[in-house]
C-alpha cells in the first residue's frame, strides 16, 4: 500500500525542540523529492521545506530557515523534520508529501501526489 | 516570495453548476502552478499540475488553465463530492507559496 505516516508531534514549550518523522511505503522513496507542509487548524496551507532524492538540495520557507532541518534516510524510507527554537506560531498540523516531479518540455513541476495524515505540533507554555 | 491571491475566498453553488476559481501570482510564474482539493479533516489531494495537466485519477470535470500571472481552476459540473476547499500552489521558485484557499459550499 502506498502511504506516508507521520509521527513525533506533540506539546512542547516555546524554545523547545521536536523531531518529526515520516515513514514511506509502497513507492520508490529514494527516487522522490519530499516535502513538509503545515496547516494551522482552520487556516490555509503553508509550504515548509523540501529535499531532493539524495539530500543534496534543500529549501526552506524563510520563517523556519535556521531553526528547522529537513533530512532523509533512504535506507529506512524515512523523512525527518528537526524543529528547534520552536515558537507559538509553529503550532500546526504537519504533513509530509511525496513530490512526483513530473517533467514536461525540460521543466520539472511539483506534484504532491501522496500525503500523510499529518502530525500535530503544539507550542505552548 | 511570490504571493498567490485566490478569488473568491468562498462561494456557494449548486450541484451541476459550473464553478471557476481564480489564482493570481504577484509575478510571472510561467505555467508552474498546481491545484489541490482539501476536505475537512483530510490531507490535500492533487488535482492539477503544470497549470493544466490533470492528475491521474482525477475526474475530467476538473480543468486548469492559465500562464504567467493568471490561472483558473474550473469544475464543469459541480458534484456533491466537490464541496471542499481549493488551493493553488506556485512551484516557480522558492519558497513555494499557496493561495489562501477558496471554500466551495452548498447553496
Amino acid at each position: 500500500e502506498v502511504q506516508l505516516v507521520e509521527s513525533g508531534g506533540g506539546l512542547v514549550q516555546p524554545g523547545g525542540s521536536l523531531r518529526l518523522s515520516c515513514a514511506a511505503s509502497g513507492f520508490a522513496f529514494s527516487r522522490s523529492w519530499m516535502t513538509w507542509v503545515r496547516q494551522v487548524p482552520g487556516k490555509g496551507l503553508e509550504w515548509v521545506a523540501n529535499i531532493n532524492q539524495d539530500g543534496s538540495k534543500i529549501h526552506y520557507v524563510d520563517s523556519v530557515n535556521g531553526r528547522f532541518t529537513i533530512s532523509r534516510d533512504n535506507a529506512k524510507n524515512s523523512l525527518y523534520l528537526q524543529m528547534n527554537s520552536l515558537r507559538a506560531e509553529d503550532t500546526a498540523l504537519y504533513y509530509c508529501a511525496r513530490d512526483d516531479s513530473p517533467g514536461e518540455g525540460g521543466v520539472w513541476y511539483d506534484a504532491f501526489d501522496i500525503w500523510g495524515q499529518g502530525t500535530m505540533v503544539t507550542v505552548s507554555s | 516570495a511570490v504571493q498567490m491571491t485566490q478569488s473568491p475566498s468562498s462561494l456557494s453553488a449548486s450541484v451541476g453548476d459550473r464553478v471557476t476559481i481564480t489564482c493570481r501570482a504577484s509575478q510571472g510564474i510561467r505555467n508552474e502552478l498546481g491545484w489541490y482539493q482539501q476536505k475537512p479533516g483530510k490531507a490535500p489531494k492533487l488535482l492539477i499540475y503544470a497549470a493544466s495537466s490533470l492528475q491521474s485519477g482525477v475526474p475530467s470535470r476538473f480543468s486548469g488553465s492559465g500562464s504567467g500571472t493568471d490561472f483558473t481552476l474550473t469544475i464543469s459540473s459541480l458534484q456533491p463530492d466537490d464541496f471542499a476547499t481549493y488551493y493553488c500552489l506556485q512551484d516557480y521558485n522558492y519558497p513555494r507559496t499557496f493561495g489562501q484557499g477558496t471554500k466551495v459550499e452548498i447553496e
